[in-house]
């Protein structure tokens, strides 16, 4: 059983738009979540997080929103850029803490 | 800052040889996580350690597959006999003391094929 998910296997979006992907987790004991970035032969790399207090969170070109009742985060690049061409995993953690979920990953293009 | 290190990078042994992967985790981390991303499955937690110790290894899939943490700077995974399926890219991980809620720093993985 998937606990989450990630339903846009890939994006395209033209450079300078927003990019929007999306999340969804099964698990209502999850409180914590996480955004990764990974680029080929690379290992995934922390971009952003959000605990379950809160419902948005920023960190430059990059916000993530959390709706707790539809068990839905999305995480927004504006603007896109060239270098933002990648796999993005959205991962969850619960009260284990430790024990991150991971989605099956959104590859991004962004087209110059 | 050195990041964590895994090695070989790449490895591609015959069915049913031993297989060795190594990790040294980032300085001063307490957790450390060992994944494994195939296109069936995606990216899942094999097994995690604090302080050296073994703390939930309930992602390991079969006995074949054993890991050990003899110090803070080292660990290895290791696979015997391998099978085609343990075919992967295996990650390591690290996070600092307190690792809820800390963002877990990874490894370029170590991509084995099994033949």
């Amino acid at each position: 059983d998937q606990q989450v998910k990630q339903n846009s296997p890939s994006l395209s979006v033209q450079e300078g738009r927003i990019s929007i992907l999306n999340c969804d987790y099964t698990n209502s004991m999850f409180d914590y979540f996480l955004w990764y970035k990974k680029y080929p032969a690379e290992g995934p790399t922390f971009l952003i997080s959000i605990s379950s207090i809160k419902d948005k969170n920023e960190d430059g070109r990059f916000t993530v929103f959390l709706n707790k009742s539809a068990k839905h985060l999305s995480l927004h690049i504006v603007p896109s850029q060239p270098g933002d061409s990648a796999v993005y995993f959205c991962a969850a953690s619960g009260a284990a803490g430790n024990k991150l979920t991971f989605g099956g990953g959104t590859r991004v293009l962004v087209k110059p | 800052d050195a990041g964590v290190i895994q090695s070989p990078r790449h490895e591609v042994t015959e069915m049913g040889q031993e297989v060795t992967l190594r990790c040294k985790p980032i300085s001063g981390h307490d957790y450390l996580f060992w994944y494994r991303q195939t296109m069936m499955r995606g990216l899942e937690l094999l097994i995690y350690f604090n302080n050296n110790v073994p703390i939930d290894d309930s992602g390991m899939p079969e006995d074949r597959f054993s890991a050990k943490m003899p110090n803070a700077s080292f660990s290895t995974l290791k696979i015997q006999p391998s099978e085609p399926r343990d075919s992967a890219v295996y990650f390591c991980a690290s996070s600092p003391r307190g690792g809820q809620n800390q963002p877990q720093h990874f490894g370029d993985g170590t991509r084995l094929s099994i033949l």
